[in-house]
């Protein structure tokens, strides 16, 4: 079956570092997506991994193992805006997005 | 660039009526549009994906006369819910990518939030 899996929630204090992992069993795979979404609101684009290894971009940055069906998303020097759900996606055949349940992310002062 | 957007944001209906919610991509053709529905601390799942001319294809478990989706031109798809019930409030996304069955971007709309009273 298909089963994309990351934690539920996780809590760190302001200016900390965060590691969400996801891992992923989809049927086709042509690359994961990170995305964030605040509550109530459509999700914005973070990141995009298709080859092996590390993406950064600013305080983001993504990693993907596709041999091992993993990514993490790490957070740096986080902010109070940073609290949201975090969403691993990974795009299947024909273009389609398989969300994850989500990570939310709670940074407190 | 890569604007999408929705109307309304939000909808009240009573139960029985039919909701249309129309997703556009204002500075670029979508070749393909897809629907999502996120129901409250859960994630997006997607409804269905529709091409621009040609019948919509329905993820498993998803009623196609009941969530009827148009995708009359490059531009704009509507979905329209019918005969909604309560069970069927929910937050819809829709997004819009410009290929067609090879991986890309979406691009996401704002979202419509949907209330059956």
């Amino acid at each position: 079956g298909q089963n994309i899996d990351q934690p539920t929630e996780m809590t760190a204090t302001e200016g900390a570092i965060v590691q969400i992992n996801c891992t992923y069993q989809t049927s086709g795979f042509n690359g994961l997506f990170w995305y964030q979404q605040h509550a109530g609101e459509a999700p914005t684009f973070l990141s995009y991994n298709v080859l092996d290894g590390l993406e950064e971009k600013g305080r983001f940055s993504s990693f993907l193992s596709r041999s091992k069906g993993y990514s993490y998303l790490l957070l740096k020097e986080l902010q109070m805006k940073d609290s949201a759900s975090y969403l691993c996606a990974v795009i299947g055949s024909w273009g389609k997005l398989q969300f994850g349940a989500g990570t939310q992310v709670v940074v407190t002062p | 660039g890569a604007v999408v957007s929705q109307h309304p944001s939000w909808v009240i209906c009573k139960s029985g009526t039919s909701v249309k919610i129309e997703c556009r991509s204002l500075d670029f053709q979508a070749t393909t549009m897809f629907w999502y529905r996120q129901f409250p601390k859960q994630s997006l799942m997607l409804m269905a994906t529709s091409n621009e001319g040609s019948k919509a294809t329905y993820e498993q478990g998803v009623e196609k006369d009941k969530f009827l989706i148009n995708h009359a031109s490059l531009t704009l798809s509507t979905l329209t819910v019918t005969s909604a019930h309560p069970e069927d409030s929910s937050f819809y996304i829709c997004s819009a990518s410009t290929t067609s069955g090879a991986p890309s971007e979406q691009f996401f709309g704002p979202g419509t939030r949907l209330t059956v009273l």
